[in-house]
């Protein structure tokens, strides 16, 4: 079965980073697009960035275009993003999703991982 | 990009009918047919109900289904089970590579 589990959240200081990770097993991760969205406490989800299955195309919300930087390890079947120049506003759960494969675009997520946490704090 | 506009919460008794709205704009909702839905009960990760605005991945009942017109889509449930309580998100396509989420609707099986 589809598993995603993700790894590396903390406490982190305003302007610090991290790398997050995600450890897919149970499908063919090389040949699947793959997600990054965050839900800060007690609010909605949003998109956080988007990576092709072979990782030749990333896209980024707004809010995260330059900060942050979505990639994979196909070999290791991994993805990761990493988070620079971190704000209060960015403190949420870190969700990895895997892409829908039945439907054109890469715009449904089937399966979605635990999440990892990331507050900033001083 | 904004967030689509969902009602906060919506309410009904088992096996009654409820419907949540999900409003756009003509460069998200109603430019694409790429709305999808998911079902999140607290402390879990969310779960994938509806595609492309009224398809339904296997597995999903049938009492959940999509609608969509002019620039709001519409998520019905039918048949109230009391395990449907959860919070219900959608998310569009919006266009130059963005994708945008609801602000969610928390459903409550009085």
């Amino acid at each position: 079965q589809v598993q995603l589990v993700e790894s590396g959240g903390g406490v982190v200081q305003p302007g610090g980073s991290l790398r997050l990770s995600c450890a897919a097993s149970g499908f063919t991760f090389s040949s699947i697009g793959m997600q990054w969205v965050r839900q800060a406490p007690g609010k909605g989800l949003e998109w956080v960035a988007f990576i092709h299955y072979d990782g030749t195309n990333k896209y980024y919300a707004d809010s995260v275009r330059g900060r942050f930087t979505i990639s994979r390890d196909n070999s290791r079947n991994t993805l990761y993003l990493q988070i620079n120049s971190l704000r209060a506003e960015d403190t949420a759960v870190y969700y990895c999703a895997k892409l829908w494969l039945y439907s054109a675009g890469w715009y449904s997520m089937d399966h979605w991982g635990q999440g990892t946490q990331v507050t900033v704090s001083s | 990009q904004s967030a689509l506009t969902q009602p906060p919460s919506a309410s009904g008794s088992p096996g009654q009918s409820v419907t949540i709205s999900c409003t756009g704009t003509s460069s998200d909702v109603g430019a694409y047919h790429y709305v999808s839905w998911y079902q999140q009960h607290p402390g879990k990760a969310p779960k994938f109900i509806i595609y492309e605005v009224t398809k339904r991945p296997s597995g999903v009942p049938d009492r959940f289904s999509g609608s969509k017109s002019g620039n709001t889509a519409s998520l019905t449930v039918s048949g109230l089970q009391p395990e449907d309580e959860a919070d219900y998100y959608c998310s569009s396509y919006a266009g130059n590579y963005n994708l945008v989420f609801g602000g969610g609707t928390k459903l409550t099986v009085l």
